[in-house]
């Protein structure tokens, strides 16, 4: 069964303090994964889809790489507004997209 | 704004009761999915639809059923409710169903969610 673990579950950064989000996976033939960001009560944005390892995909502060067991969010100089919950989910064989719990960030000004 | 529509917002309701939640997919896209999201389970896979048919099953409950119009628009009907069934509910759209072998894995885009509560 595809499991996705994301890690931590929760940081705190202040302003301008760099950091990593881990996502590992355990999956059988990965055929994509994805980055999404999701706001309290709203639904997940698309944000990276990343398909096979050494990929990386950047968007202004954030950044995606993708290894053969894990992805790695990398948020340079956050600002408050990049406080969201960042969800990672999978997708292999004829599975349906399988989701991590997500990591709660919180950026303070 | 990622172009999936879904109605309504908010729903509260009483166990026992049927309700039925609709999901417009973005212009052009023929794959819609549902998921639910509640506090301890994450965002979860029901069902997917690609042009009227169902394609793939998740975790959905006999007490729920979906379906595709030829409009592409989706419902989510979920009857016989209960207290568990209070969670969050999204739908998502891609413009192709996910290839089985082969090909790329189109991105799924999200729509608002409807909250439900049962009381």
């Amino acid at each position: 069964e595809d499991q996705v673990t994301q890690s931590p579950e929760a940081l705190r950064l202040q302003e301008g303090e760099s950091s990593s989000l881990n996502c590992s996976y355990t999956v059988s033939g990965l055929r994509g994964l994805f980055w999404y960001r999701q706001d309290p009560g709203k639904g997940p944005e698309f944000l990276f889809t990343l398909y096979s390892a050494g990929e990386e995909k950047e968007k202004e502060r954030l950044k995606a790489t993708l290894t053969k067991k894990e992805s790695f969010l990398h948020i340079t100089a956050p600002k408050p507004e990049d406080s969201a919950t960042y969800l990672c989910a999978v997708i292999s064989g004829n599975t349906p997209l399988v989701f991590g719990k997500g990591t709660r960030l919180s950026v303070i000004a | 704004d990622s172009g999936v529509t879904q109605t309504p917002k908010h729903l509260i309701t009483a166990t026992g009761q049927r309700v039925t939640l609709r999901c417009s997919p973005r212009s052009g896209d023929l794959s819609v999915y549902w998921y639910q999201q509640s506090l301890d389970q994450g965002l979860q896979f029901l069902i997917q639809y690609y042009n009227g048919e169902e394609r793939a099953k998740g975790n959905i409950l006999e007490r729920f059923s979906a379906q595709q119009f030829p409009d592409l628009h989706s419902e989510l009907n979920l009857s016989s409710l209960e207290l568990g069934d209070s969670a969050l509910y999204f739908c998502a759209s891609s413009p192709h169903r996910l290839l089985l072998a082969g090909g790329s894995t189109d991105t799924q885009y999200f729509g608002p969610g409807t909250r439900l509560t049962v009381l």
